[in-house]
């Protein structure tokens, strides 16, 4: 049972574009939706995370948009660089994040010079 | 700061030897994970340590796993009888006492059993 659905698995963006990647989520007790980046050879990196009583948050050139109604979420990457160039995990999780988390099957997004 | 730090970064043993992987969360996180991140499965949660709870080993795969976590800090993983479907990168993560609990990921243990 896949609780978290992530889309899509690949992405190729050019400089300067907008990256887009989408998640839905099944379970309605999850209250924390964390976005993850992840380099060949490294460990997940957190990105941004939101609480559903938000329907966006910013922080730089990255943003989280949450449609509660819908259960989705989606992470959009401003003026994309090819340093952005990596594997993006979106996450749920219940009990503010004190919780484990399940996470989508990963998006990698390739950003073209 | 220091981050979550792992080791060994790399780890190949023979099929059927037990393994020993470690991981040293951030100072002052109180819960800690591990999760396993493989080409088919992807990220999947094995185990959560929160202070002196016990612990929710709900996501561990079998019996031959096993984790502890001494004095609040340090965690070992512990494989017993490796089979090549363990395979995989094993992440360990910790968080701290917060307004939200977000996760902190160290680099990983590549296992490689042959």
């Amino acid at each position: 049972q896949q609780q978290v659905k992530q889309s899509p698995q690949s992405l190729i963006v050019q400089k300067g574009g907008i990256s887009i990647i989408n998640c839905a989520y099944e379970n309605t007790a999850f209250d924390y939706f964390p976005w993850y980046q992840q380099f060949p050879g490294k460990g997940p990196a957190l990105l941004i995370a939101i609480r559903p009583d938000v329907s966006e948050k910013k922080e730089g050139r990255f943003t989280i948009s949450f449609n509660k109604s819908a259960k989705q979420f989606s992470l959009h990457i401003m003026d994309s660089q090819p340093g952005d160039s990596a594997t993006y995990f979106c996450a749920a999780s219940r009990n503010s994040g004190y919780s484990t988390l399940t996470f989508g099957k990963g998006t990698m997004l390739l950003v073209s010079p | 700061g220091a981050g979550v730090s792992q080791s060994p970064s790399n780890k190949v043993t023979e099929k059927g030897k037990d393994v020993e992987l470690r991981c040293d969360p951030i100072s002052g996180h109180t819960a800690l994970y591990w999760y396993r991140q493989s080409l088919g499965q992807g990220l999947e949660f094995l185990i959560y340590f929160q202070g002196n709870s016990a612990p929710d080993k709900s996501g561990l795969p079998s019996d031959r796993f096993s984790a502890e976590r001494t004095g609040g800090s340090v965690s070992t993983l512990t494989i017993q009888r490796t089979q090549q479907e363990d395979s995989a990168v094993y992440l360990c993560a910790s968080s701290f006492s917060g307004a939200t609990g977000g996760q902190y990921f160290g680099p990983g243990t590549r296992l490689t059993v042959l």
